[in-house]
C-alpha cells in the first residue's frame, strides 16, 4: 500500500539554525498537511497546502515557518530560525481529491532543538 | 470552534475484555469525527470515521464507534481486546468548512495477558 514517507526520522539542530523537514506524499494525492506533536501534548495542525498554495494555517505557523512543493513529489516544511519550543514530532499527511478522503500520515520527524 | 475531549489518558484492560475509549466533541456545526491509532514509532493510522452517514461506524481491527448527537459523544469500542491493540488512540474532529483536524490529547491503551 502506498505510504507517506518522511525524512529524516530524527533531526537535532542548534537554536537559531534553519531546518528543512522532508516529506514524500502519496503520488496521486492533492492535499498536503503538516501537523506537530510536542512531547506529551496534543497533535496540532500547522498548515494545509493545495494547488501550490497554502489553503489554511494555524496561529502556530508564523513567519518562521514556510512550506514548499518544489518538484511535484516532495513537500517540505522549513523553520527559518529554530527555537527550543520548536522541539516536537512533525507529521506530514496527504489525502486524495475529495473532501472526505482520509488523511494518510507519515511516521514523523522528531526535531530536537538544543 | 471545535474541540475534542478524551476522558482518561490511560486505559488498561485484560486480553479478551471490552475496550471502551471515550471521546466527547464540541462543534457549532455538524462534525466529522475520526479515530486514529498510533503504534510506537509510527505515524497516525485511521481507524474509522463518521461523516454524517450511519451513526454506528465500523473500522479496522474490529473497532467501532457510535455517533451520539444527544450526548456529543463518539466513543470507540472493541468487544474483545487483543495484545496487538496496545497503542495510543486519538479522537479528532473536523467540520465541512475547514480542512484541519482538531485532535484530542490521546488515550494510551494497555492490554494485559
Amino acid at each position: 500500500e502506498p505510504e507517506v514517507t518522511q525524512t529524516p526520522s530524527h533531526q537535532v539542530t542548534q537554536m537559531g539554525q534553519e531546518v528543512i523537514l522532508r516529506c514524500v506524499p502519496i503520488s496521486n494525492h492533492l492535499y498536503f498537511y503538516w501537523y506537530r506533536q510536542i512531547l506529551g501534548q496534543k497533535v496540532e495542525f500547522l498548515v494545509s497546502f493545495y494547488n501550490n498554495e497554502i489553503s489554511e494555517k494555524s496561529e502556530i505557523f508564523d513567519d518562521q515557518f514556510s512550506v514548499e512543493r518544489p518538484d511535484g513529489s516532495n513537500f517540505t516544511l522549513k523553520i527559518r530560525s529554530t527555537k527550543l519550543e520548536d522541539s516536537a514530532m512533525y507529521f506530514c499527511a496527504s489525502k486524495g481529491g475529495t473532501a472526505n478522503s482520509p488523511l494518510h500520515f507519515g511516521n514523523g520527524t522528531r526535531l530536537t532543538v538544543t | 470552534a471545535q474541540s475534542v475531549t478524551q476522558l482518561g489518558s490511560h486505559v488498561s484492560v485484560s486480553e479478551g475484555a471490552l475496550v471502551l475509549l471515550r471521546c466527547n466533541y464540541s462543534s457549532s456545526v455538524p462534525p466529522y469525527l475520526f479515530w486514529y491509532v498510533q503504534y510506537p514509532n509510527q505515524g497516525l493510522q485511521l481507524l474509522l470515521k463518521y461523516t454524517s452517514a450511519a451513526t454506528l461506524v465500523k473500522g479496522i481491527n474490529g473497532f467501532e464507534a457510535e455517533f451520539k448527537k444527544s450526548e456529543t459523544s463518539f466513543h470507540l469500542t472493541k468487544p474483545s481486546a487483543h495484545m496487538s491493540d496496545a497503542a495510543e488512540y486519538f479522537c479528532a474532529v473536523r467540520t465541512y468548512n475547514t480542512d484541519k483536524l482538531i485532535f484530542g490529547t490521546g488515550t494510551r491503551l494497555q492490554v494485559f495477558p
